[in-house]
């Protein structure tokens, strides 16, 4: 079974604080997605990776940052949390060029910025 | 550019009750697929069924059943004889292959209660 874990599933920071949301999976998928997750608005992608060190723009990039130096970890980085970033985030994954593929999702890190 | 639409935002049944759930894609694509995933209060989302644009016949799962439709451009989730259990948010989505690289372009979800 594919397992995508995520560094914690609740989260409190300040305003101002740089936050680092991590994500892990063991199945050696090159595609790795981050997502956040509002009512109303559905699922919205942030960003996605294709490779090591390949990172490319999703729906909603502005505040945010990624870093995969690793296959297996993919980080979402907020460089200075604010209020409306307050949210559940998503991490997914999938098989690469296989759009016939379904992404794998962690549980979630809900977010609360103060 | 692709979309996908819930328009039920929130539904409610009883158990035992049947309640279809609704799908309406756009896409210019001739080669896409589609998805279903279910939320449940844990949080995390669970894969239900993958379908290409090429397969539009109908697949049944135990008490779910998925209906796709090119002609109206739906795929519709139905559940018999709902169950508490399947009390949760169900995302419908579309693939979306740029540059070799795929992503997922999901309805805002319906939430679904199921009442004992």
């Amino acid at each position: 079974d594919v397992k995508v874990t995520q560094s914690s599933r609740y989260l409190v920071k300040r305003t101002g604080e740089k936050v680092f949301l991590e994500c892990v999976q063991d199945m050696d998928h090159e595609n790795m997605f981050w997502y956040r997750q509002d009512p109303g608005l559905g699922l919205r992608l942030i960003y996605f990776s294709y490779d090591v060190k390949m990172k490319e723009k999703g729906d909603i990039p502005e505040g945010y940052s990624v870093s995969r130096e690793k296959k297996e970890r993919f980080s979402l980085i907020l460089e200075s949390a604010s209020t409306n970033q307050t949210s559940m985030y998503l991490c997914a994954t999938a098989f690469p060029g296989k759009s016939s593929y379904e992404q794998y999702f962690g549980p979630g890190t809900r977010l609360t910025v103060t | 550019a692709q979309k996908v639409t819930q328009a039920q935002t929130e539904i409610s049944v009883v158990e035992k009750e049947d309640v279809t759930l609704d799908c309406v894609y756009e896409t210019r694509d001739t080669t896409y697929y589609l998805f279903w995933y279910k939320q449940p209060p844990s949080g995390e989302l669970v894969f239900l069924i993958r379908r290409n644009s090429f397969d539009e016949q109908n697949e049944i799962s135990g008490r779910y059943s998925w209906n796709f439709q090119k002609s109206t451009s739906s795929f519709n989730f139905t559940i018999t004889a709902s169950q508490v259990v399947d009390s949760a948010v169900y995302f419908c989505a579309l693939s979306e292959a740029q540059g070799g690289s795929e992503k997922l372009v999901f309805g805002k979800g319906t939430k679904l209660t199921v009442n004992p």
